[in-house]
C-alpha cells in the first residue's frame, strides 16, 4: 500500500514571493509517477504538475517546479511569484504500480495575501 | 465543451434512506471513479471502473454500491450501511484505466455535497 504525507496543514505567503509545500510519500514500486494537484474554493481538482520517478531532472511548469528527492521520497512543490489567485488547497498523490489508482495526501491550504 | 457532470450540487438524505450521485462524461473516457473528501482531508477512493460492465472497490468501499452499465454513466448510491454519508464525493475519469498512459491523469467533475438531515 502507498501512503502519502502532506505535514504542513496550512501556510501563508505575500503576493510575489516563493513558497514552498513539503509532501512525504512511500512506495515499494521502482518506478512510479507523483503529482500535485489544486482545489481552488470553486472544490475543481486541477493537475498542477507530475513528475516520473525515473526521470532525474525535476518537473517545471512557468512558476511551479518541483524539489524531488527520490532517496528521502520526498516530493516538494515550489510556487514562485505567488499570485492571489494560488489561494487554494494543494494535494500530493502517488500513483500506484498499475497504474490505476491514485493515493493523495491530506492536502495543505495555502493563503496568498495581498 | 466536454467534461464531467455530477448533479446535483447538493443533496440532503434522510437517515435510513439510500441516495445516488449521478456522474456523466462526454470525453469517451474507459476508467471511472469515485473519491469522498471530508474536511480538511485529502481524497480516498470509493470505486473505480476501468471499463463498462467492470467496477472494482477501493479504500473507502463499504456502504456504497456502483454501476457501469453505459461507458459515460458511473453512478454511486450511497446506501442506509454507510454510517457517516455526509462529505464532498468527486467523480473523475482518464482516457485509460491506465493513468500512466495521459499527461492529465484524471479529469475531475464538480462534486456533489451530500448531507444528512
Amino acid at each position: 500500500a502507498q501512503t502519502v504525507t502532506q505535514s504542513q496543514p496550512e501556510m501563508s505567503v505575500q503576493e510575489a514571493e516563493t513558497v514552498t509545500l513539503s509532501c512525504t510519500y512511500d512506495t515499494s514500486e521502482n518506478n512510479y509517477y507523483l503529482f500535485w494537484y489544486k482545489q481552488p474554493p470553486s472544490r475543481q481538482m486541477i493537475l498542477v504538475i507530475r513528475q516520473e520517478a525515473y526521470k532525474q531532472q525535476n518537473a517545471t511548469e512557468n512558476r511551479f517546479s518541483v524539489n524531488f528527492q527520490k532517496a528521502a521520497k520526498s516530493f516538494s512543490l515550489k510556487i514562485s511569484d505567488s499570485q492571489l489567485g494560488d489561494t487554494a488547497m494543494y494535494f500530493c498523490a502517488s500513483l500506484n504500480n498499475a497504474g490505476n489508482m491514485l493515493t493523495f495526501g491530506g492536502g495543505t491550504r495555502l493563503m496568498v495575501k495581498p | 465543451d466536454g467534461g464531467i457532470t455530477q448533479s446535483p450540487k447538493y443533496l440532503f438524505r434522510k437517515e435510513g434512506q439510500n441516495v445516488t450521485l449521478s456522474c456523466e462524461q462526454n470525453l469517451n473516457h474507459d476508467a471511472m471513479y469515485w473519491y469522498r473528501q471530508d474536511p480538511g482531508q485529502g481524497l480516498r477512493l470509493i470505486y473505480y471502473s476501468q471499463i463498462v460492465n467492470d467496477f472494482q472497490k477501493g479504500d473507502i468501499a463499504e456502504g456504497y454500491s456502483v454501476s457501469r452499465e453505459k461507458k459515460e454513466s458511473f453512478p454511486l448510491t450511497v446506501t442506509s450501511a454507510q454510517k457517516n454519508p455526509t462529505a464532498f464525493y468527486l467523480c473523475a475519469s482518464s482516457i485509460t484505466g491506465r493513468l500512466k498512459d495521459s499527461n492529465q491523469p484524471q479529469h475531475f467533475g464538480d462534486g456533489t455535497r451530500l448531507s444528512i438531515l
